[in-house]
């Protein structure tokens, strides 16, 4: 079974600031993972799949890469909106698997 | 564009079976996996189990004893049976539409709480 390690567990920034967020695999995945952004209150939104193809309608400042075991998201400027958890995902042999997310808060 | 309606009983007691219902309009069944997902209060998603239209499915096996889920393509409709809850199954419930890896589609979620 596939594990993904998200961190850090919480990134403290400021509006207009840069965030990178890391996702691990416990074996290599490929490109095969997805991201998603969580506003309180709100079913997850997929921003990233296939490591770093933006979904519709995705704004160009949320940006994925990496392959195989090791996987970031970034977000160029931080805007209010952004305030929010992230969860990285994968799928193989009919197993879908979430990494704990990441949380980002205005500091 | 597809939009997933949910609806279900909300509140169990301890031993009850929770069902969930799943429609999807602007879109059909056929050609995508279909999962329901849950997150208990504060807490991260966890993956239940998925379907295709032919009514394949797959379960986390850690709730594979507890689940079904079953398809009505006549309805457009996919459903989640978990039986047995108890309060750690007390959770946000979410059903999501997949391409080969990602959830493109999510519905809106419904809060079951178990609880006597």
């Amino acid at each position: 079974e596939i594990v993904l390690t998200q961190s850090p567990a919480t990134l403290s920034l400021s509006p207009g600031e840069g965030a990178t967020l890391s996702c691990g695999a416990s074996q290599s995945i490929g490109n095969y993972l997805a991201w998603y952004q969580q506003r309180p209150g709100q079913a997850p939104r997929l921003l990233i799949y296939d490591a770093s193809s933006r979904a519709t309608g995705i704004p160009a400042r949320f940006g994925g890469s990496g392959s195989g075991t090791y996987f970031t998201l970034t977000i160029s400027s931080l805007k209010p909106e952004d305030f929010a958890i992230y969860y990285c995902q994968h799928r193989s042999n009919w197993r879908l698997t979430f990494g704990g997310g990441t949380k980002v808060e205005i500091k | 564009q597809v939009q997933l309606q949910q609806w279900g009983a909300g509140l169990l007691k301890p031993s009850e079976t929770l069902s969930l219902t799943c429609a999807v309009h602007g879109g059909s069944l056929g050609g995508y996996y279909w999962s329901w997902i849950r997150q208990p209060p504060g807490k991260g998603l966890e993956w239940i189990g998925e379907i295709i239209h032919s009514g394949d499915s797959h379960y986390n096996a850690s709730l594979d004893t507890r689940v079904t889920m079953s398809v009505d393509t006549s309805k457009n409709q996919i459903s989640l049976r978990l039986r047995s809850v108890t309060a750690a199954d007390t959770a946000v419930y979410y059903c999501a539409r997949g391409q080969v890896v990602e959830l493109e589609y999510w519905g809106p979620g419904i809060l079951v709480s178990v609880s006597s």
